[in-house]
């Protein structure tokens, strides 16, 4: 069975650019989360989708992010417009539906220079 | 509102000493609580999860942890290190009521030396 896979595993980009990561969950993992780490803090939620509906997105920093879940499969997560601050490591996860383990992607490490 | 603490973000111990990693949590229901483990450029694995059975939980890779409710603590530990688990360590809780999203400590680096 395959794990979480995450694209791109590096992204460099400028501040001001547009940069859009992607999640492809456990195959029929209903529940994708996504998570960041800023370097020197703690990883913290970004937000949770149940299929394709957001079930809470309390941890999104500002409108700058935005993601999505079409069909309920692989997720997106686009930063427009990509700010230093942003840097980080994504971490997706995804989980079986009523289930509490989290399963985690490598994750992407964006640096926004 | 959930909380975890680790105490110690750098822990280094000597190939064969005893590993332990301390968390201590808070929350105002019933938690799960979770040992992940990050190895130099991986993802995060799980250790090992406490979801309200039994109070100490055995893991992968020789490692557990025990649940202390009077204490609020789910510290990892571990008989014998190996120069292998040297790796960053994770402490987590979340609670089937929130979604299940995880609060995670700031991490602990743990150093296996000869």
């Amino acid at each position: 069975e395959a794990g979480v896979t995450q694209f791109p595993s590096h992204s460099v980009i400028e501040k001001g650019q547009t940069v859009t990561l992607r999640c492809d969950p456990i195959s029929g993992h209903d529940n994708l989360y996504w998570y960041r780490r800023v370097m020197g803090k703690e990883i913290k939620f970004l937000l949770h989708f149940v299929k394709e509906s957001k079930q809470d997105e309390s941890g999104m920093p500002n409108n700058r992010f935005l993601a999505e879940r079409t069909g309920g499969t692989y997720s997106t997560l686009k930063v427009q417009p990509a700010e230093l601050e942003d840097s980080g490591v994504y971490f997706c996860a995804s989980s079986q539906r009523g289930a509490e383990t989290q399963y985690f992607g490598p994750g992407t490490r964006l640096l926004v220079l | 509102a959930q909380s975890v603490t680790q105490l110690g973000s750098h822990v280094s111990v000597s190939e064969g000493a005893l590993v332990l990693l301390r968390c201590n949590y808070s929350s105002s229901v019933p938690p799960y609580l979770f040992w992940y483990v990050q190895y130099p450029n991986q993802g995060l694995q799980l250790l090992l999860k406490y979801t309200s059975a039994a109070t100490l939980v055995k893991g992968i890779n020789g490692f557990e942890a025990e649940f202390k409710k009077s204490e609020t603590s789910f510290h990892l530990t571990k008989p014998s290190a190996h120069m292998s688990d040297a790796a960053e360590y994770f402490c987590a809780v979340s609670f089937t009521g929130g979604g299940n999203k995880l609060t995670f400590g700031t991490g602990t680096q743990l150093k296996v030396e000869l």
